[in-house]
């Protein structure tokens, strides 16, 4: 019963520093996104991926890169850490299908400090 | 182009009086819409979905929404706050046929004692 599993949980970097968030699902869902949610901005989409070998960029992708290379994994690279990366990033997937539906599935977040 | 706007940024209500988080939404296809809430340091739980049947939808915790195309909204209502209800609450909306999810900035329900 794992659902979306985020890693780690929260994490201090210094500046220009690299670091991958990992995100694993288990509902063998075909798509998947990372979000950071900063405070009075909701959710803003970073990446996402619509099933193994794709992805795409969101709304805010700059300073981070994805791979999907298994339909279970989605990780998350910050390549040079900045302050302005600062926030609460989310990892999430969906089933996108006629019986499932498109319900959007959430990690439990993952809370990053750039000094 | 597709927006969602969450009208209140913050609610407050007396434990036991009715709830009501305001949503609007604009969509260029017939859209499915989500509200979700957060609680504090957690990640986001659905409360509700509307997928294009009835036009009431029933989530957990005794929330509800109503779909009004007519209106373009989707408001959330509990008939009955109580303290556990206190988190932050987003209204999504996905275009049909799309991959897109697009997050209102969230409303910030406080319930008072």
């Amino acid at each position: 019963n794992a659902g979306v599993t985020q890693t780690p949980k929260f994490q201090v970097l210094k500046t220009g520093q690299s670091m991958t968030l990992q995100c694993a699902q288990d509902m063998n869902h075909e798509y998947m996104s990372w979000y950071r949610q900063d405070p009075g901005m909701g959710l803003r989409l970073i990446h996402y991926s619509v099933g193994a070998g794709i992805t795409d960029q969101g709304e805010v992708p700059n300073g981070y890169n994805v791979s999907r290379s298994t339909t279970e994994d989605f990780p998350l690279r910050l390549l040079s850490a900045a302050p302005s990366q600062t926030s609460v990033y989310f990892c999430a997937s969906s089933p996108r299908d006629k019986i499932n539906g498109n319900t959007i599935y959430f990690g439990e977040g993952s809370w990053l400090t750039v000094v | 182009a597709q927006s969602v706007t969450q009208l209140d940024s913050h609610v407050s209500v007396s434990e036991g009086t009715p709830v009501l988080l305001r949503c609007n939404y604009s969509s260029s296809y017939s859209p499915s819409l989500f509200w979700y809430v957060q609680h504090p340091n957690k990640g986001l739980q659905l409360l509700l979905k509307y997928t294009s049947a009835a036009t009431l939808v029933k989530g957990i915790n005794g929330f509800e929404a109503e779909f009004k195309k007519s209106e373009t909204s989707f408001h959330l209502t509990k008939p009955s706050a109580h303290m556990s209800d206190a988190a932050e609450y987003f209204c999504v909306v996905s275009p049909s046929g799309t991959y897109k999810y697009i997050f209102g900035t969230g409303t910030r329900l406080k319930v008072l004692a």
